[in-house]
């Protein structure tokens, strides 16, 4: 069955830096999505990305954060300065219609 | 702008006993739902999904889970908990649109009791 592919599956980051975390969708999906889950809280919307431009964006996505897919198979999530509170898991997801959205394993990200 | 309550952060039953979920959700347009699981360090599993077809839906492990238009909920539920069903159960709601995102509940953590 096809899979949303993430890596790494924890990056460990100093306060300030800049990481990047991954996605391959699945190849017939158009529509991609960013997620993140503090932990114990709920899953948390970031962005949704269709057609090479951004769909739309939470709050929580500001200048901090920005996706890219720059190939045709890679979907990125930029995070920028990075605080302690960026502590998450974040999710990728990919959908080829409205009615199923798969999701990665996911990215935990520990912000020290 | 959707939304989904799920009732009970925390919900315990019995090997054996029947298992009931609640999710009641808002929306004002003709919804997509969904229940996701989540295990203990690991990513989002579809459970089951209701995109108009019929109510009464029918997902993997055992689950299903009733569209009730009238009552705006979806509840989860399984005859029979299996100790391996334990995990954190999250509900769902999508508008249909082209491009549009998923918004979660908060989630129920269910405990099976031995």
């Amino acid at each position: 069955e096809p899979e949303v592919t993430q890596t790494p599956s924890h990056q460990v980051t100093q306060m300030g830096q800049e990481v990047i975390l991954r996605c391959v969708p699945i190849s017939n999906h158009l529509y991609f999505y960013w997620y993140r889950q503090i932990l114990g809280q709920k899953v948390e919307f970031l962005v949704s990305f269709y057609n090479n431009e951004i769909s739309e964006k939470s709050e929580i996505f500001d200048d901090q954060f920005s996706v890219e897919r720059p190939d045709g198979s890679n979907f990125t999530l930029k995070i920028r300065s990075t605080k302690l509170e960026d502590s998450a898991m974040y999710f990728c997801a990919s959908s080829e219609s409205r009615d199923g959205y798969t999701f990665g394993s996911g990215t935990r990200l520990t912000v020290v | 702008a959707q939304s989904v309550t799920q009732l009970g952060s925390h919900v315990s039953v019995s090997e054996g006993a029947l298992v009931l979920l609640r999710c009641n959700y808002s929306s004002s347009v003709p919804p997509y739902l969904f229940w996701y699981v989540q295990y203990p360090n690991q990513g989002l599993q579809l459970l089951l999904k209701y995109t108009s077809a019929a109510t009464l839906v029918k997902g993997i492990n055992g689950f299903e889970a009733e569209f009730k238009k009238s009552e705006t909920s979806f509840h989860l539920t399984k005859p029979s908990a299996h100790m391996s069903d334990a995990a954190e159960y999250f509900c769902a709601v999508s508008d249909r649109r082209r491009d549009d995102k998923i918004i979660f509940g908060k989630g129920t953590r269910l405990h099976i009791l031995p």
